[in-house]
């Protein structure tokens, strides 16, 4: 059973770059796309990006400028740069597989909580 | 690329049914029955319920259905139950190649 695992720094200074990886345990990452989303404190669900095993990505145009999703050089995790952070990207950030043949976001890693304040 | 609309929240007394809409364009919803459906009770992480518009993973009861028509989607909950009291999230895949979320809807059991 696949298990997600998100990590990294929860606190971030304004106009720094926010990183997080994602340790991917009981599959391979040559199966699927695997996404990062996040959640700001109250508010809903905002699809980040996503990225396949040989690196290929996607990402949402709000956001593009500033991100970059690849997969780790051991190939069981990837990881999230966000540049140019403002509070504004203060949020928990979720990883997940795009399961479903590509279509769904199953399983979800736990989230983690990044600040972004001086 | 703009979110996808849903209500912001919907009630019901238990045993009762409530339905959820999902509304899109003919850029997301209308162009793919690749609508997916999300459980998020507070603190906790998102759990897929309901993919491709209609279908369940193992293990979600059959009293989550899901159906399409045209740009909207929607998510019904039949015979309500407390433990059903959550926010609720569609998500569809775009003709960008990219996902978008809906706005969210807090259901509660009254």
């Amino acid at each position: 059973q696949v298990q997600l695992q998100e990590s990294g720094p929860g606190l971030v200074k304004p106009s720094e770059t926010l990183s997080l990886t994602c340790s991917v345990s009981g599959g391979s990452l040559s199966t699927s796309y695997w996404s990062w989303i996040r959640q700001p404190p109250g508010k809903g669900l905002e699809w980040i990006g996503n990225v396949l095993y040989s690196g290929g990505t996607n990402y949402n145009p709000s956001l593009k400028s500033r991100v970059t999703i690849s997969v780790g050089t051991s190939k069981n995790h990837f990881s999230l740069k966000l540049s140019s952070v403002t509070a504004a990207d203060t949020a928990v950030y979720y990883c997940a597989r795009n399961n479903c043949g590509g279509d769904c976001f199953d399983p979800w890693g736990q989230g983690t909580l990044v600040t972004v304040s001086s | 690329q703009s979110a996808l609309t849903q209500p912001p929240s919907v009630s019901g007394s238990p045993g009762q049914s409530v339905t959820i809409s999902c509304t899109g364009t003919s850029s997301d919803v209308g162009s793919y029955n690749r609508v997916s459906w999300y459980q998020q009770p507070p603190g906790t992480a998102p759990k897929l319920m309901v993919y491709d518009v209609t279908n369940r993973p193992s293990g979600v009861p059959d009293r989550f259905s899901g159906s399409k028509s045209g740009n909207t989607a929607s998510l019904t909950i039949s015979g309500l139950q407390a433990e059903d009291e959550a926010d609720y999230y569609c998500s569809s895949y775009t003709t960008s190649s990219t996902f978008v979320f809906g706005t969210g809807t807090k259901v509660t059991v009254l």
